[in-house]
Parts: structure tokens; C-alpha cells; sequence
């Protein structure tokens, strides 16, 4: 049973416009969010997170909206780049301490120049 | 600094030979975790040691094992390497403060 969805394998985007990725929960413990990036032949690299307690944290270029009702979270890349093209994976925690995460199977994307 | 780093980067074992995957950290880290990557799986947690001197079970544990050897190192040991094991490997590490977890660069291992 996939605790971690994301529904989207890919994604492709014009260079600029926004690009919104999406994942969902199942499991309600879950209070701590992250999304990663990931280049081929490398390990995934940190991009944002998000507690529980809030709705919305934002970095630069990049926003993670949670939405705590439906079990939904989004990262939003606005102006999208180039450079933003690899794999996307959302992680979700719920045992305090530990950091033990659940990936979901990661969103691929291309933006377009 | 180095951040996390992994050996070897690329194994091939026949079925039923063992290894060990070495995994070392140098940013003072008390949490570390060991993934595999299968494709359309995204990342499952192999096992993972909250700080030094402790070990947990994670997803999917089976056919392996783990040993922190100390602060800066976790190994993953395959006793009997099977097909199914073949897979892309990451170790992670993290502070446990912020739960952002560093990754290495991975271990690709084909067992044939």
C-alpha cells in the first residue's frame, strides 16, 4: 500500500512558466514534508520542507503548499528553468525522532527552452 | 568535507555471493539510512540507525543486514546476493534536528 503518492510519472513545462508538482498521503500521522530533486547518477539532493503546522513555506524560486484536509501537498517552481529538468520526490514523516521518511515514486521533470 | 560518501560505485555479484556496501559521513551526523531505488518504486528504506550503537528495521529489510560501526559509518551487507536485489543504493545522513537528509552518490549493483 503506497502511503506516498505521486500521480504524475512526468511533466513537461515551458522555460518560465510554473510548474506544479503533486503529491498525496494517505496515512494522517504524518506531520513533516520534504521534496527532493534528483539528477541522473546522483543522490537526491534537498530542495524544501514543510511542517504540519503550516500551509505554505516558500525558498527563491520554489513553494510547497500542504493542504492538511486532503492530504495533498504541491511544490510550485515559478519561474521554471532548464536546470529545474530531473525527478522530483516528495517524502512524508510521521515518527518523531527517527526521520524515518516514505518516498513516494517521484514526478520526472522536463522544462522545455 | 566530503558529505556522505559510498563504495563501490558500481558492483556486479553473481547469485548467492555476499558484500558489503560502505557508507561515511563527515558532517558529525547521528541519524543514517540506507535506500534502494527500483524503478517506478521511488526510494524504500532498507534499515536505518537513529544514532550510533542503534538499528532499525525499515520497509524492506529482508536479505540484508547493517552495521554502524561507529558515528561516521553504516555498511549494508548482503549475505546472499539474489536477482531481486538488483537495484540502485543510497546512504543518507541527518542531523535528526531539521529531518533534511543528506544523500551519497549511489552504489549501482547488478546481480545476475
Amino acid at each position: 500500500d503506497q502511503q506516498v503518492k505521486q500521480n504524475s510519472p512526468s511533466l513537461s513545462v515551458q522555460e518560465g512558466r510554473i510548474s506544479i508538482l503533486n503529491c498525496d498521503y494517505t496515512n494522517s500521522m504524518f506531520d513533516y514534508f520534504l521534496w527532493y530533486k534528483k539528477y541522473p547518477a546522483e543522490g537526491p539532493t534537498f530542495l524544501i520542507s514543510i511542517s504540519s503546522i503550516k500551509d505554505k513555506n516558500e525558498d527563491g524560486r520554489f513553494t510547497v503548499f500542504l493542504n492538511k484536509s486532503a492530504k495533498h501537498l504541491s511544490l510550485h517552481i515559478v519561474p521554471s528553468q532548464p536546470g529545474d529538468s530531473a525527478v522530483y520526490f516528495c517524502a512524508a514523516s510521521g515518527t518523531s525522532g527517527t526521520y524515518k521518511y516514505i518516498f513516494g515514486t517521484g514526478t520526472r521533470l522536463k522544462v522545455l527552452a | 568535507n566530503a558529505g556522505v560518501t559510498q563504495t563501490p560505485k558500481f558492483q556486479v555479484l553473481k547469485t548467492g555471493q555476499s558484500m558489503t556496501l560502505q557508507c561515511a559521513q563527515d558532517m558529525n551526523h547521528n541519524s543514517m539510512y540506507w535506500y534502494r531505488q527500483d524503478p517506478g518504486m521511488g526510494l524504500r528504506l532498507i534499515y536505518y540507525s537513529a544514532s550510533e550503537g542503534t538499528t532499525d528495521k525499515g520497509e524492506v529489510p529482508n536479505g540484508y543486514n547493517v552495521s554502524r560501526l561507529n558515528k561516521r559509518e553504516f555498511s549494508l551487507r548482503l549475505e546472499s546476493a539474489a536477482p531481486s536485489q538488483t537495484s540502485v543504493y543510497f546512504c543518507a545522513s541527518t542531523t535528526g534536528l531539521s529531518g533534511e537528509q543528506y544523500f551519497g552518490p549511489g552504489t549501482r549493483l547488478t546481480v545476475t
